[in-house]
Parts: C-alpha cells; sequence; structure tokens
C-alpha cells in the first residue's frame, strides 16, 4: 500500500514569507512510459471541498496564483508558497493517484 | 460548467446503511471516473473507491470493501455511493469527485459539495 507522509503538521509563516510543504511517498509515483509523477496538491479551506492546485507533481491548475509551485520527483515532493497571503490559510494535502488514491495527512498553514 | 451536486445531509442509526447521491452535470458523463472521498469531522481525506461510469466497473479502498457498493445510472448522470452497517466512526462529509482525464488516472478538477452524514444512537 502506498503511504504519503507529509511534514511538517502544520507551519506559522509572516505574510509574504515563504512557506513549504514536504510530501514524501512510500513507493516512487514515476511513471517511466510517460515520463510522469502522479503527484496532485490540493488546498482545502474551512467549510470548502478540496481544490486542485497542482497536477503532475509541477503543472499549475488554471486560476491558480503564481505563487504556488510543486517540484519533485520519484518519492520526494515539494509544494511552494512564494510569499504568503492571508488568503493562502488552509490545509493542503498531496495526493498520489498512481495507483488507487492516497492522500496525506494534510499539512496546515496559518499566518505568523 | 462542470457541477457535481449531491444529496443532503442524512442522520442514521448504527447498523443502518445510507446512499448518497451525486449528479453530474456540464460534461461528457461516461468519459470520466468518479470518486468518493470522506472527511471526518477535524480529519484528513480518506479515499473510498471508483466507479467507471461508461461500463460501472468499480474499484474499492481495502478498508471499505464488503461494505460500500457504488453505482451509476447514465440516463441520469448520476452516480451512488451506498455505505452499510454504519457506525459512529462512518460520521463524516461524504464527497464525490471527478477524475481529471478519461483514459488513465489522473487528479480530482471538480468536487461536489460533500454530504454530512452523521452516525448516532
Amino acid at each position: 500500500d502506498f503511504v504519503m507522509t507529509q511534514s511538517p503538521e502544520s507551519l506559522a509563516v509572516s505574510l509574504g514569507e515563504r512557506a513549504t510543504i514536504n510530501c514524501k511517498s512510500s513507493h516512487s509515483v514515476f511513471y517511466d512510459s510517460n515520463n510522469r509523477n502522479y503527484l496532485a496538491w490540493y488546498q482545502q479551506k474551512p467549510g470548502q471541498p478540496p481544490r486542485l492546485l497542482i497536477s503532475w507533481a509541477s503543472t499549475r491548475e488554471s486560476g491558480v496564483p503564481d505563487r504556488f509551485s510543486g517540484s519533485g520527483s520519484g518519492t520526494d515532493f515539494t509544494l511552494t508558497i512564494s510569499s504568503l497571503q492571508a488568503e493562502d490559510v488552509a490545509v493542503y494535502y498531496c495526493q498520489q493517484y498512481y495507483t488507487t488514491r492516497t492522500f496525506g495527512q494534510g499539512t496546515k498553514v496559518e499566518i505568523k | 460548467q462542470v457541477q457535481l451536486v449531491q444529496s443532503g445531509a442524512e442522520v442514521k442509526k448504527p447498523g443502518a446503511s445510507v446512499k448518497v447521491a451525486c449528479k453530474a452535470s456540464g460534461y461528457t458523463f461516461t468519459r470520466h471516473y468518479i470518486h468518493w472521498v470522506r472527511q471526518a469531522p477535524g480529519q484528513g481525506l480518506e479515499w473510498m473507491g471508483m466507479i467507471i461510469p461508461s461500463g460501472g466497473s468499480t474499484a474499492y479502498a481495502e478498508d471499505f470493501q464488503g461494505r460500500v457498493t457504488m453505482t451509476r445510472d447514465t440516463s441520469t448522470s448520476t452516480v451512488y455511493m451506498q455505505l452499510g452497517s454504519l457506525r459512529s466512526d462512518d460520521t463524516a462529509v461524504y464527497y464525490c469527485v471527478k477524475e481529471d482525464t478519461g483514459t488513465y488516472a489522473g487528479p480530482f478538477d471538480y468536487w461536489g459539495q460533500g454530504t454530512r452524514v452523521t452516525v448516532s444512537s
């Protein structure tokens, strides 16, 4: 079974500063045949369903601000918010879709 | 525009079953897999399983095998998730989710509004 481990569980960042969230998969999510990592990032605000931010580890979805970026390959991935804004306060989840589907436990981002 | 509209909140007693509906619109229903994800109060996201609307094939997470059934009605573009033998720890918000890609695994691009299921005696 795939296990997705996020770190940290929570972080507090000053407005305008960088926030970095890590996600480690127990198995590689890189598919050789199409050279893609089957890894997504979601943002969830209170009382709302999650929203897709990043797919294929680094492809930003339409409408997502460019301060959000994804990187990594294989088993280690990172979501970076380059300059934290008040509206970015949320819980962030990574997800593998290489086989069945598995989410990380979530990382809560707050303002310091 | 793509929409997934779910049925309303439910309150059930332990041991009962619940059936949640998810009506899709704004895209070709049979071309995209539909998944179910739940979220217990204050907890993270848990994948329950998926259905392929074109043929009705399903795949369920191991934790729900034998208790969950996912079906679809192509005439109304509606997917159903039935969970049986309910326990108090099944209290959660249940989401139906559309998968982005049609022919291979992809991310979840549209989510329903969620259906709150409360299990209480």
